[in-house]
């Protein structure tokens, strides 16, 4: 499983785009990249999935270069809902032995 | 509407006391896990059931047991909780073969050991 490093937390203030930057530079073939979040004392919730360039949904964007080695996960004008750790995890969903392993996180913080 | 259900949210057991922490799925997801979060650090895979098949993390205590009598409930036993095992307890699902790298969770069980 390819492992994953992302900085332990970061500051934000309200209205501020945040980008969390993923490292992952034993990344397969046929690895995807997902990111989670999880607010205290509820479970991870999916944020975004992304393979290559980037990928766009209603909450975050993803963006990884040709290379794949790296990823982030952009979160434009955050406001305080959005502090909670941020995971990133990379592996082939389409794996019959497919597990959900969660590296360290990134602890967002949002000021007002 | 609740799609992955973990009864109690809170449960607080005795040194020693067994105790069986319960998950229900309302999604038909033939993969379901078991995961322990403690305080400030990430969810730890306990184990996971892909259909029947029960797949062991090699690192997870024999304390922890798991049941899954049918594809909506699986549970999880501690035999002899220690305090160090005092956490939250997350369950949750996903369906093999969609392509996609969603799992579903609960809201998690809190563990307390006295």
């Amino acid at each position: 499983l390819a492992k994953t490093t992302q900085p332990i937390s970061m500051d934000s203030y309200e209205g501020q785009e945040v980008n969390i930057t993923c490292s992952h530079n034993n990344i397969a073939t046929n690895d995807y990249i997902t990111w989670y979040q999880q607010f205290p004392s509820q479970g991870p919730r999916f944020i975004i999935q992304g393979y290559k360039t980037k990928v766009t949904n209603e909450v975050a964007s993803l963006f990884i270069p040709a290379d794949r080695k790296s990823s982030t996960l952009s979160l434009p004008r955050v406001s305080l809902s959005d502090t909670a750790v941020y995971y990133c995890l990379v592996g082939d969903p389409s794996s019959g032995t497919y597990k959900y392993i969660f590296g360290t996180g990134t602890r967002l913080k949002v000021l007002a | 509407d609740a799609m992955v259900i973990q009864n109690p949210r809170y449960q607080v057991t005795q040194f020693g006391k067994p105790v069986t922490l319960s998950c229900s799925q309302t999604l038909n997801h033939n993969v379901m896990y078991w995961y322990q979060q403690k305080s400030s650090q990430a969810p730890k895979l306990l184990f996971h059931y892909y259909d029947k098949d029960f797949n062991n993390e090699a690192d997870t205590p024999d304390n922890f047991q798991s049941r899954r009598p049918n594809t909506s409930f699986c549970f999880l036993d501690i035999r002899s909780p220690g305090l160090g095992d005092a956490a939250m307890y997350l369950c949750a699902t996903s369906h093999d073969g969609t392509g996609t790298f969603e799992a579903f969770f609960g809201q998690g069980t809190r563990l307390t050991v006295v």
